[in-house]
């Protein structure tokens, strides 16, 4: 079972900065990574997939690079309604008999 | 407007049944393969149920195989999940999810389980 694990559990960045979240897989997932962006109350929202493929309507702040376990989310110049919950999940191997998600990284203001 | 709605969650008693469902709109339902995705409180996502375009492939995480039923209608454009001997630990908020080479491309609202006496 590949487990995802994200780093760190609480970021803490000010408006107008960047924001690196991590990701690692216990395993190779090759580019089968997924990144989503959760706000309170929400459901969560693709950004990334094929670990740097924006999706539909996502603004060019965010992006996503990695390979094989090591895998990066970033977002420049950080806005007020970037603040929110950002899991990573893999599909390389799917389905999962557990979850394939890491647990998330919580991103507050500074 | 291409959305997911889901419905039929509420409070229900330890090893009691409650049936999810999921009207899917603004897009062709039958060319997807659909999702349950739950979330526990204060807790992160964890994949429930798979079921392919046409009800083949099923899946089911280990957490809930055999107690729940994934479902689904297409000429009704709905996805269903049918759950029984509930426990305290399915409590959740349970997400519906529209699957795009095996990332999760457009979500419902959610809708609340709770299982206590």
């Amino acid at each position: 079972e590949i487990v995802m694990t994200q780093s760190p559990a609480t970021l803490s960045v000010s408006p107008g900065e960047r924001a690196t979240l991590s990701c690692r897989a216990s395993e190779s997932v090759r580019s089968n990574l997924a990144w989503y962006q959760q706000k309170f109350g929400q459901a969560p929202r693709l950004l990334i997939y094929g670990a740097s493929t924006r999706a539909t309507g996502i603004s060019a702040r965010f992006s996503g690079s990695g390979s094989g376990t090591e895998f990066t989310l970033t977002i420049s110049s950080l806005q007020s309604e970037d603040f929110a919950v950002y899991y990573c999940q893999q599909y390389y191997k799917w389905p999962p008999r557990m979850s394939s998600f890491g647990q998330g990284t919580k991103l507050v203001i500074k | 407007e291409v959305q997911l709605v889901e419905s039929g969650g509420g409070l229900v008693q330890p090893g009691g049944s409650l049936r999810l469902s999921c009207a899917a709109s603004g897009f062709t339902f039958i060319g997807y393969g659909m999702d349950w995705v739950r979330q526990a409180p204060g807790k992160g996502l964890e994949w429930v149920s798979y079921i392919g375009k046409s009800s083949s492939p099923i899946y089911y995480a280990d957490s809930v195989k055999g107690r729940f039923t994934i479902s689904r209608d297409n000429a009704k454009n709905s996805l269903y999940l049918q759950m029984n001997s509930l426990r305290a630990e399915d409590t959740a908020v349970y997400y519906c999810a529209r699957e795009l080479s095996g990332t999760y491309d457009l979500w419902g609202q959610g809708t609340l389980v709770t299982v206590s006496s």
